[in-house]
C-alpha cells in the first residue's frame, strides 16, 4: 500500500538555525499539506500546496516558513530561523484531491529546538 | 465559539462496551466530514468519512446531523485496540479543520 515518508523522523536544533523537513508523498496524489501538533494540543494546518504553488495558508505560517517541491516526488517545509516555539512533531499529508477529499499522513518529524 | 468542538474524555470503558463520541462544528459552509484515529505520538490515520445517509464500517458507525452540526461515531463491542485518540476533521473549502480529539481507553 503506497504511503507517505517523512525524513528525519526526529531533528534537534539551535534556536536561530534553519531546518528543512523532507517529505515524499503518494505518487499519484496532487495536493500536499503540512501540518503541525505541539505536544498535548491538537492537529493544526500550516499550508496546502497544488500545482506547484501554495494554495492555502494560515496564520501559523508566516515568513520563516516556506515550503518547494524540488523535484517530482519530494515536498519539503524550510523553517528559516527556529524559534522554542516551533518545536513539534510536524505531518506532511497528501491527498488525490482537494483538502475536502481524504488525506494520508506520513509518520511525521519530531522537531525540538532548544 | 470553537471551530470544531470534541469532548476530551478520557472515556473509559470496558472491553465490549459501546461508546460513542461526538463533534460539533461552526462552519455551516462545511462539505466534508471524516475521523481519524491517533495513537499517542503517531500520525492520524483515517477511520472512515462521514456521508449524509450515515455509514457503517464493521463495528464503526458515523453519523451527520446538518442541522445541529454535529457528528458522531459509534463503536460497538470495544477491543482494547481501539485505544486511541479520536479526532473529528470538517473542511469547508480546501482547509481541514481538527478537533484536539476525545480520548478512549478499552479496559480488560
Amino acid at each position: 500500500e503506497p504511503e507517505v515518508t517523512q525524513t528525519p523522523s526526529h531533528q534537534v536544533t539551535q534556536m536561530g538555525q534553519e531546518v528543512i523537513l523532507r517529505c515524499v508523498p503518494i505518487s499519484n496524489h496532487l495536493y500536499f499539506y503540512w501540518y503541525r501538533q505541539i505536544l498535548g494540543q491538537k492537529v493544526e494546518f500550516l499550508v496546502s500546496f497544488y500545482n506547484n504553488e501554495i494554495s492555502e495558508k494560515s496564520e501559523i505560517f508566516d515568513d520563516q516558513f516556506s515550503v518547494e517541491r524540488p523535484d517530482g516526488s519530494n515536498f519539503t517545509l524550510k523553517i528559516r530561523s527556529t524559534k522554542l516555539e516551533d518545536s513539534a512533531m510536524y505531518f506532511c499529508a497528501s491527498s488525490e484531491a482537494s483538502g475536502r477529499e481524504t488525506q494520508y499522513f506520513g509518520p511525521g518529524t519530531r522537531l525540538l529546538v532548544l | 465559539r470553537k471551530e470544531v468542538e470534541q469532548d476530551p474524555g478520557p472515556f473509559n470503558v470496558p472491553e465490549g462496551a459501546t461508546v460513542a463520541f461526538n463533534c460539533t462544528y461552526s462552519n455551516s459552509a462545511s462539505q466534508s466530514f471524516f475521523w481519524y484515529r491517533q495513537d499517542c505520538r503517531k500520525e492520524p490515520k483515517l477511520l472512515m468519512s462521514v456521508y449524509s445517509s450515515g455509514n457503517e464500517d464493521g463495528r464503526f458507525t458515523a453519523q451527520l446531523n446538518r442541522a445541529s452540526q454535529y457528528i458522531s461515531l459509534l463503536i460497538r463491542d470495544s477491543k482494547l485496540s481501539d485505544s486511541a485518540t479520536y479526532l473529528c476533521v470538517v473542511a469547508g473549502s480546501y482547509i481541514p479543520t481538527f478537533g484536539r480529539g476525545t480520548s478512549l481507553i478499552v479496559h480488560p
